[in-house]
Formats: structure tokens, C-alpha cells, sequence
């Protein structure tokens, strides 16, 4: 499975963007990019995943880089409850989840 | 509702003393999971089954036991518990095509004294 780095921890605005970064500079042609977050303690709640596509769902965006070496998760208008620890993973289709450290994100009033 | 439901959420025992910790999901998924969550080691899968009756190991099985008898359930068993298990675990679920897909309860805090 690819290496992911993500930064520690990012603040955010209530109401603004959220853009949290990934680093994937070692992916494979056959893995995709996984996004998930975790609110405290809570479990882990899958957000959206894309192979080399942007893709946009209820929840979020995923912007790929065309290298596929990096990615963004976007989080149009982040609020209070967004609150959390979201997850960068890459690895192939189908395969076992396995979480790293992530990226703390708070979200301020 | 579509739901993974995990219980206890919390559970305080003592050393050796057989516990069982179930799962149930709403969703009809053929693939379930277990998982620990421990600080600076991440999540590590202990055991999944890809349909009734099928399991396997996962990263870290040892001192745990799972069964798969009904689609909708997968209880973990600590046979004897110790205190190196005291954790957070989750139940995921999950289409067994889709298995990056999880649904994840909402964690049961094992203490084990």
C-alpha cells in the first residue's frame, strides 16, 4: 500500500472551505485514494474515494492531482460537526482498510 | 436506518474472565470485520468474514476468536482476557465488493484489569 502523509492537524472557519491535503507520491497505477474521518472516538464514517477522476459526492470532493501523486479532500462548507480526524489511505481495490495518523481538523465558531 | 450496532460500548473486566462483545448490521453485507484502535498504532484488523460461516485472520488475531453463524451477526470472543487487549474496538461491515466501503459501529471501550 502506498504512504500517505497527511499534516498533523488544520484549522477551518465555520462556514468556509476546508481543504485537507495528501501526499501519495508512491501510488500504484491500481490504487485509489480513500478519504475518511473519524469523530472523536466514534468510528470511522467512509467519505468518498477516486481513482484518478475528481469525484464529488453528498459529503465532499475529491480533487486529484494528474500525477495522482497528491490529492485534496474538500469540504465546501465546513461546520462545528465537521469536527474530526480525517483518514488519507491508498491502496487497491478491495483491500483491508488500514488507517495511519491523519489529519486533526477543528473547526472554530 | 442502515446500522452496525456494537455492544457493550463499554466494558470494564478482569483478567480471564471470557467475554463477548457483539455485532449486528441492518445492511444484509456479506463482509464483516473487527478492528482495534489503540494511541500511535492506528486501526488494525483482527478478523473478517467474507460471507456466514467463512472467517479469517486479520492483523492481529491472536487472543480473539470470532463465528459467523448468521449473516447479520459477528460477535468477538476474548476467550481469556487480557490487559494487553484493552482497546478500542469496531465492527465494520461492508458489500463484499465494496469492502473499502465500511460501515463502522460506533466502538466498544474494553478495559481489562
Amino acid at each position: 500500500d502506498a504512504k500517505t502523509t497527511q499534516p498533523p492537524s488544520m484549522d477551518c472557519a465555520e462556514g468556509r472551505a476546508a481543504n485537507l491535503p495528501c501526499n501519495h507520491s508512491t501510488i500504484s497505477g491500481n490504487e485509489y485514494v480513500y478519504w475518511y474521518r473519524q469523530i472523536h472516538s466514534q468510528g470511522p464514517q467512509y467519505i468518498i474515494h477516486g481513482l484518478k477522476n475528481n469525484e464529488t459526492n453528498e459529503m465532499a470532493s475529491l480533487i486529484i492531482t494528474e500525477d495522482r501523486k497528491s490529492s485534496t479532500l474538500i469540504l465546501p462548507h465546513a461546520t462545528l460537526r465537521d469536527t474530526a480526524v480525517y483518514y488519507c489511505i491508498a491502496f487497491p481495490w478491495n483491500e483491508k482498510l488500514v488507517f495511519g495518523k491523519g489529519t486533526k481538523l477543528t473547526v472554530n465558531p | 436506518e442502515a446500522q452496525v450496532t456494537q455492544n457493550p460500548r463499554y466494558l470494564i473486566t478482569v483478567t480471564g474472565k471470557k467475554l463477548t462483545v457483539t455485532c449486528s448490521q441492518n445492511m444484509n453485507h456479506e463482509y464483516m470485520s473487527w478492528y482495534r484502535q489503540d494511541p500511535g498504532l492506528g486501526l488494525r484488523q483482527i478478523y473478517y468474514s467474507m460471507n456466514v460461516e467463512v472467517t479469517d485472520k486479520g492483523d492481529v488475531p491472536e487472543g480473539y476468536k470470532v463465528s459467523r453463524k448468521e449473516k447479520r451477526n459477528f460477535p468477538l470472543i476474548l476467550e481469556s482476557p487480557s490487559p494487553n487487549q484493552t482497546s478500542l474496538y469496531f465492527c465494520a461491515s461492508s458489500l463484499l465488493d465494496r469492502a473499502t466501503e465500511a460501515f463502522f459501529g460506533q466502538g466498544t471501550r474494553l478495559t481489562v484489569v
